[in-house]
């Protein structure tokens, strides 16, 4: 098993540009979650969703929107990005009924 | 609101002795607690977990309890290594979720060094 996988590892982008962070997992977890950690501030949860088919706000949702495109697969769109999601990007899931969560490796991203 | 405090950012301690890593929280009583393990340039680990009904609990070197009166969780790592060296997270579910909680909400960490 590979776990949870993310892609891509580093990405630069100028203000304005958009971009797809991509994530998915194969171990048939239900929910998936969405976080960036920035130093100081601790990991805050952005999006999540509890199954398939769902999807919802977390702590720190503006200026991002979420696809849960399978039950594998759970990706993180910036339209328009800003110099302020420059940050780390983590991925996790969670098989129902566990509280564990399995995070992926992280997406570095900067925006210029 | 919640607030999650780890109250030390760094912690360092010699090799062979337990390190000792607080975690309070307020407004609230969680119905579990959990700790992670996060390696520089990596994501967290899940190391634990211990519901609001245990007072302790043990995995190898190991050792978390929760004490619902103070609001605070103790991990502790005894004969500590090297290799222990990284940032522990404390984690809770939001307030008014219940065990099934899908959500988590995460303090900032101690980062832990074990000085051979």
């Amino acid at each position: 098993n590979a776990g949870v996988t993310q892609t891509p590892k580093f990405q630069v982008l100028k203000t304005g540009q958009s971009m797809t962070l991509q994530c998915a997992q194969d171990m048939n977890h239900n929910s998936m979650y969405w976080y960036r950690q920035d130093p100081g501030m601790g990991l805050r949860l952005i999006y999540y969703s509890a199954s398939e088919g769902t999807t919802d706000k977390g702590e720190v949702p503006n200026g991002y929107n979420v696809s849960r495109l399978n039950k594998r697969e759970f990706s993180l769109r910036l339209e328009s990005a800003a110099p302020s999601q420059t940050s780390v990007y983590f991925c996790a899931s969670r098989l129902t009924g566990s509280g564990e969560q399995f995070f992926g490796p992280g997406t570095r991203l900067t925006v210029l | 609101s919640q607030k999650i405090e780890q109250n030390s950012e760094a912690l360092n301690i010699q090799e062979g002795k337990t390190a000792t890593l607080t975690c309070n929280y307020t407004n609230y009583s969680p119905a579990y607690l959990q700790w992670y393990r996060q390696d520089p340039g990596r994501g967290p680990v899940f190391l634990l977990l211990i519901r609001e009904n245990e007072k302790e609990k043990r995995k190898e070197r190991l050792k978390v309890t929760f004490d619902t009166t103070l609001k605070q969780s103790l991990f502790h790592i005894t004969a500590s290594q090297p290799a222990d060296s990284a940032t522990y997270l404390c984690a809770l579910p939001p307030p008014g979720s219940g065990a099934g909680s899908y959500q988590l909400t995460f303090g900032k960490g101690t980062k832990l060094s074990v000085i051979p």
